[in-house]
């Protein structure tokens, strides 16, 4: 257990719906990353936050958005969904904000299915 | 533009064996590599990382080499155990960067 909480961890929605995912980082975590992995491919880095700010942008399309709340923990918005973002999506957590020298521990993740 | 490359989608090895898993990158600023392993429904789980000024970093069965002049590192499981069966993921880091660049992993199958 890595200590980093997601929810759902399964979801079936429709195209053009909206969904929220939720990560609570380790204790002790400030910053929150955001992947997405499609299918047999490597994680994609969508987004950081340090926190509560914004610190880094990936390939994040502008239908998704994210924020960190002050009790650190975080939420992916995902909206007008379309069947490509059917997708994993994982939340990691670290201590603090590079990636160098810094493990990332990650939750187990979200499936989401758009039908 | 992939910079992290694993070639090698799986790897079928036989239990008490060596499973070596290579990464190649194509990335000169990336200075710090990690090894995830993932089992299925679970996210990945920090196996073991070095430092671009390091050449080979040992934890229990598992090694990781890094060949600077030739963009590669490797990890290698000695002896492997079924248990190792998992999908590994290589990662890595560059200075001021804040998110890990993951290859496409290599699933492993370590057959008793």
């Amino acid at each position: 257990d890595s200590g980093v909480t997601q929810t759902p961890k399964h979801l079936i929605t429709a195209t053009g719906q909206r969904v929220t995912l939720r990560c609570s980082p380790r204790s002790g975590d400030l910053s929150v990353y955001w992947y997405q992995q499609s299918l047999d491919q490597g994680l994609q880095f969508l987004i950081q936050y340090y926190n509560g700010e914004e610190r880094a942008k990936g390939n994040i399309l502008e239908r998704f958005s994210a924020q960190q709340f002050p009790d650190l923990h975080s939420e992916l918005n995902l909206s007008s969904l379309e069947l490509g973002d059917s997708a994993l999506y994982f939340c990691a957590s670290s201590v603090s904000e590079g990636a160098s020298y810094n493990e990332q521990f990650f939750g187990p993740g979200t499936r989401l299915t758009v039908l | 533009d992939q910079q992290v490359k694993q070639n090698s989608p799986s790897l079928s090895v036989q239990e008490g064996r060596i499973s070596i898993l290579n990464c190649d990158y194509t990335n000169s600023m990336f200075d710090y590599f990690l090894w995830y392993k993932k089992y299925p429904a679970e996210g990945p789980t920090f196996l073991i990382s070095i430092s671009s000024i390091k050449d080979k970093n040992e934890d229990g069965r598992f090694t990781v080499f890094l060949n600077k002049s030739a963009k590669h590192l490797s990890l290698h499981i000695v002896p492997s155990q079924p248990g190792d069966s998992a999908v590994y993921f290589c990662a890595a880091s560059a200075p001021g960067r804040r998110a890990l660049t993951f290859g496409s992993g290599t699933r492993l199958q370590v057959q008793p």
